[in-house]
C-alpha cells in the first residue's frame, strides 16, 4: 500500500516570496493533516480535513497560509508571503475515518526562507 | 501550546542497554500514541494505548499509561544503533497534539 506522498521535498525561497506544497494521502483515508514542525520541536497542527471540509484550522495563520482539499483527495498548502520563521518542515498526514485516531505520516516538504 | 512534555530531552545510551522516555500531559485523553521520527523523514507510529489500559507491549517496546499522574513512558529494552531518533508522544483529545520529544542516541 502506497503511503503519504508530498512534493516537493525540499523548497528555498526568498522571504515575501509563496510556495506551495501538495500532499497525497493514503487511498481511503478521509482525514487529512497538515502539520508544521520547527526544527528541535514536534509537530504543530496547522489544519485538519474531513474528506473536503475543515475540521480544524485553529493554529492556521489565515493570513498568510491558505489550504484546500479538492474532492476530498489530494490537498494543497500555499503561504503568501513567506516570512523567515516559516522555515520548518511542513508535513502530510492522514488517518480513517475512525477512532483510534493513528496517524500515518508524509516524508515532509522541507521549507527554507531567506 | 503542546500538552505531552517528553522528559529527558536528550538520552544517550550504549547499544544493547535499555532506554527510558517519559512523557506527562494536562487533559484527559482518549489515548496516547508514541511515534518515531529519523532524522530527515517523517514520523512513524510505534504504538498505541487507551486511556483504560495500563500497559501495553509490541516486540522491544513496552509502554505503560498512568491516567491519575497524567503520565505515560515508553521503554525500548536492548537497544541497537538503527533505534537512534526523535520520540514523540502524542496525546488524543479528539486532535492528535505532539510533545516536543525526546533525542535518543544509541551508540555502537
Amino acid at each position: 500500500e502506497a503511503g503519504v506522498a508530498q512534493s516537493p521535498r525540499y523548497k528555498i525561497i526568498e522571504k515575501r516570496q509563496s510556495v506551495a506544497f501538495w500532499c497525497n494521502p493514503i487511498s481511503g483515508h478521509a482525514t487529512l493533516y497538515w502539520y508544521q514542525q520547527i526544527l528541535g520541536q514536534g509537530p504543530k497542527l496547522l489544519i485538519q480535513f474531513q474528506n473536503n471540509g475543515v475540521v480544524d484550522d485553529s493554529q492556521l495563520p489565515k493570513d498568510r497560509f491558505s489550504a484546500e482539499r479538492l474532492k476530498g483527495v489530494d490537498s494543497t498548502l500555499k503561504i503568501q508571503p513567506a516570512k523567515l520563521e516559516d522555515s520548518a518542515v511542513y508535513l502530510c498526514a492522514s488517518s480513517l475515518d475512525r477512532p483510534p485516531n493513528t496517524i500515518y505520516f508524509g516524508e515532509g516538504s522541507w521549507l527554507t526562507v531567506v | 501550546s503542546q500538552q505531552g512534555e517528553e522528559d529527558p530531552q536528550a538520552l544517550s545510551i550504549q547499544e544493547g542497554e535499555n532506554a527510558t522516555m517519559n512523557c506527562s500531559y494536562k487533559t484527559s485523553i482518549n489515548n496516547l500514541q508514541w511515534y518515531r521520527q529519523n532524522s530527515g523523514r517523517g514520523l512513524v507510529h510505534l504504538i498505541l494505548i487507551r486511556s483504560n489500559e495500563r500497559e501495553k507491549h509490541s516486540g522491544r517496546l513496552r509502554v505503560t499509561l498512568d491516567t491519575s499522574k497524567k503520565s505515560s513512558s515508553l521503554l525500548i529494552t536492548a537497544s541497537r544503533a538503527a533505534d537512534t531518533a526523535s520520540y514523540f508522544c502524542a496525546t488524543d483529545t479528539g486532535q492528535l497534539t505532539f510533545g516536543s520529544g525526546t533525542q535518543l542516541t544509541v551508540l555502537p
